[in-house]
């Protein structure tokens, strides 16, 4: 499986954008990049997926680069409730088989 | 979207007993998968549990320690056997629709052996 390369931690003040980086530089055409965030004692939820297009939901938005090695998670406006561990996950094998790395954990100031 | 629920949502146990979670989704599921989740650690992926055959395992992991059912499309069962302090965990059950779809996983079972 493609390996991916988050920041250890982060930290936003509320209310501005937060920008979540993930190197994937071993990307293959097939693989899927998923992101889904851990909050404190709950298990992890999704919170966007995309391939080469760049993709917006209502939690947040996919920044996806050309050559598809890096993708950046935008959430628009952090919320004190958005603190928690972000996972960027490479999916291709088809089977939904996810690997999570260590993730980055995002911490919101009031 | 699918809501998953985990029996029991933590227990402590016992080394050398046995223990079996529950998970049970809300809705019928093509996939089911337990992943493990040391303390302050990431999550790692145990199994895929397959409907009416035996579940494929990751590496480092057995069925003779981790054996898994899973006799219906919204059901699934992990035992952790003969356990030691290294066991000590957070046991997390997720499913999905189809193998492109979205994962939703359950609450966890946090599992403590003496």
């Amino acid at each position: 499986d493609a390996k991916t390369t988050q920041p250890n931690s982060m930290e936003s003040n509320e209310e501005e954008p937060v920008h979540l980086p993930c190197n994937h530089s071993t990307i293959s055409g097939t693989d899927y990049i998923h992101w889904y965030r851990q909050l404190p004692s709950q298990g992890p939820e999704y919170v966007i997926h995309g391939l080469t297009s760049n993709v917006n939901n209502r939690m947040a938005s996919l920044a996806i680069a050309e050559d598809r090695k890096s993708s950046t998670l935008i959430l628009h406006r952090a919320t004190l409730r958005d603190a928690a561990v972000y996972y960027c996950i490479l999916d291709g094998t088809g089977a939904n088989n996810l690997f999570f790395g260590t993730g980055t954990r995002l911490t919101v100031i009031p | 979207s699918a809501v998953i629920s985990q029996k029991p949502s933590r227990d402590i146990c016992q080394r050398g007993t046995s223990l079996t979670i529950q998970c049970q989704v809300d809705s019928q599921v093509t996939m089911m998968f337990w992943y493990r989740q040391q303390p302050g650690q990431s999550l790692t992926l145990i199994a895929t549990a397959n409907q009416g055959s035996e579940a494929t395992y990751e590496s480092g992991f057995v069925i003779d320690k981790f054996p898994i059912s899973r006799p219906n499309l919204t059901f699934s069962t992990l035992t952790v056997s003969n356990m030691s302090p290294e066991d000590s965990s957070i046991y997390l059950c997720s499913a999905t629709g189809t193998p492109t779809d979205t994962q939703y996983f359950g609450p966890g079972t946090r599992l403590t052996v003496l």
